[in-house]
């Protein structure tokens, strides 16, 4: 069964620039209809859409990270990135990647994260 | 952004019991809405998808309704393991968004 794992460092100084990469194990990120997307979820807050990417490479961002965000596909690792630079402290959260799928209602598709990784805490702190 | 509000904000509630929570969208999303359920320390886990189906492996005794703006997710039968957050989320237009969450305790 398909599933992902993220990585990168727990603790991120501020002004610097937060780097995850989310691993995905059997299944390909080269699939057609997937989105992989990058979450993050504050403590006792609600959970934010950071970004995603299609298949084809393309990329949607959150506006209010836009211009901060950067997120990438490695198809040669099966994996996909997240950069996110001049961090502070208010990026501060437990970082999830997931992969959001067609989900078939009806006769419509509606787009779901049917798969989540475990998640990693980054802390923006001096 | 499309602003997503649920109600109540938390809830307790016994063993059997049957209970909803309602998740309001800002502006019509039509059936994009999807239900998450997230215990403490984990990953949120998709129950339904497009307002109503039921995701693989989800329990029956979950169900949910909706359509526009307004949406309900009830669970009946509550057992002890139902004891976590629910999120709703919008994926009509982007950026998709969640609601705030309903913490539910099973008394």
């Amino acid at each position: 069964q398909v599933q992902l794992q993220e990585s990168g460092p727990g603790l991120v100084k501020p002004s610097q620039t937060l780097s995850l990469t989310c691993t995905v194990s059997g299944g390909s990120i080269s699939s057609d209809y997937y989105y992989w997307s990058w979450i993050r979820q504050p403590a006792g807050s609600r959970l934010e859409y950071i970004g995603r990417i299609y298949s084809s490479g393309t990329t949607d961002y959150s506006p209010s990270l836009k211009s901060r965000v950067t997120i990438s596909m490695d198809t040669s690792k099966n994996q996909f990135s997240l950069t996110l630079t001049s961090v502070t402290a208010a990026d501060t959260a437990m970082y999830y990647c997931a992969r959001d799928a067609p989900m078939i209602q009806g006769v419509k598709p509606y787009y779901a994260a049917d798969l989540w990784g475990q998640g990693t805490t980054v802390t923006v702190s001096s | 952004d499309i602003q997503m509000t649920q109600s109540p904000s938390s809830l307790s509630a016994s063993v059997g019991d049957r209970i909803t929570i309602n998740c309001r969208a800002s502006q019509s999303i039509s059936g994009y809405l999807n239900w998450y359920q997230q215990k403490p320390g984990k990953a949120p886990n998709l129950l339904i998808y497009g307002a109503s189906g039921l995701q693989k492996g989800v329990p029956s005794n979950f169900s949910a309704t909706g359509s526009g703006a307004d949406f309900t997710l009830t669970i009946t039968g509550l057992q002890p393991e139902d004891s976590a957050a629910y999120y709703c989320q919008q994926t009509s237009s982007s950026p998709w968004t969640f609601g705030q969450g309903t913490k539910v305790e099973v008394k």
